[in-house]
């Protein structure tokens, strides 16, 4: 049974440019969530949807950062234009249920550990 | 501001011996309270999952106990192996209407020593 994919595991860029993070949830999985984790401050949640839907964004740094679900099997995080400070392992999780499905665990994936120089 | 608190911030045992790691918070109204297990390179992977009325959980070697009076959370590992070096990480979850709202604790570094 595949886990939450997550594509590249590992982008260098230079600052200015736009970097896209993609995800493919858990099949059957209706909620989906982005995290950033750093040394520093942990993990954060920076936005999650139910059904597709964005459901709370508060946790999104900035206007240079933007989400996306298409459908229910896909999902993008881009930065645009990226900064050092942005540098991080980014991370995607997925759940079943939907709201506070709290006897329902998140599956994260590997994460993208993201550079900017 | 709700808040988690983990100690200690890392920690070194030898192979086979027990250790436990804590987690304090003030996240108001009590939802859940999850420890994840975060191998390196690698995303968290939940271990246990604590809720109002529960005291305490087991899950193989890893035992959680919650007091909500005290609003404390413990993880205690039994026989430790190798393959438990890991970051833990605790997350309480605020109840909220229907929404999802987690806070994260910054996580114990545990190493062990063979």
């Amino acid at each position: 049974d595949a886990g939450v994919i997550q594509s590249p595991r590992h982008e260098v860029t230079e600052m200015g440019q736009e970097v896209t993070l993609r995800c493919k949830p858990i099949s059957g999985h209706n909620s989906l969530f982005w995290y950033r984790q750093t040394m520093m401050r942990g993990l954060e949640l920076l936005i999650y949807f139910n059904n597709n839907v964005p459901i709370d964004d508060s946790g999104m740094p900035e206007d240079r950062f933007s989400a996306k679900m298409p459908n229910a099997s896909f999902s993008t995080l881009k930065i645009q234009p990226s900064e050092p400070r942005d540098s991080a392992v980014y991370f995607c999780a997925s759940r079943s249920g939907t709201g506070d499905s709290w006897d329902q665990p998140q599956h994260f994936g590997d994460g993208t550990r993201l550079s900017i120089l | 501001k709700n808040q988690v608190e983990q100690s200690p911030q890392s920690l070194i045992i030898l192979e086979g011996k027990n250790c436990t790691l804590q987690c304090n918070y003030t996240v108001s109204p009590f939802s859940n309270l999850r420890w994840y297990k975060q191998d390196t390179g690698r995303g968290p992977v939940s271990l246990t999952i604590m809720t109002f009325s529960e005291n305490t959980k087991s899950n193989g070697r890893y035992t959680a106990t919650l007091d909500a009076d005290t609003k404390q959370s413990s993880l205690h590992i039994t026989a430790s192996q190798l393959s438990d070096s890991a970051s833990y990480i605790c997350v309480v979850s605020e109840a909220s209407g229907g929404s999802y709202i987690p806070t994260f604790g910054r996580g114990t570094s545990l190493i062990v020593h063979p």
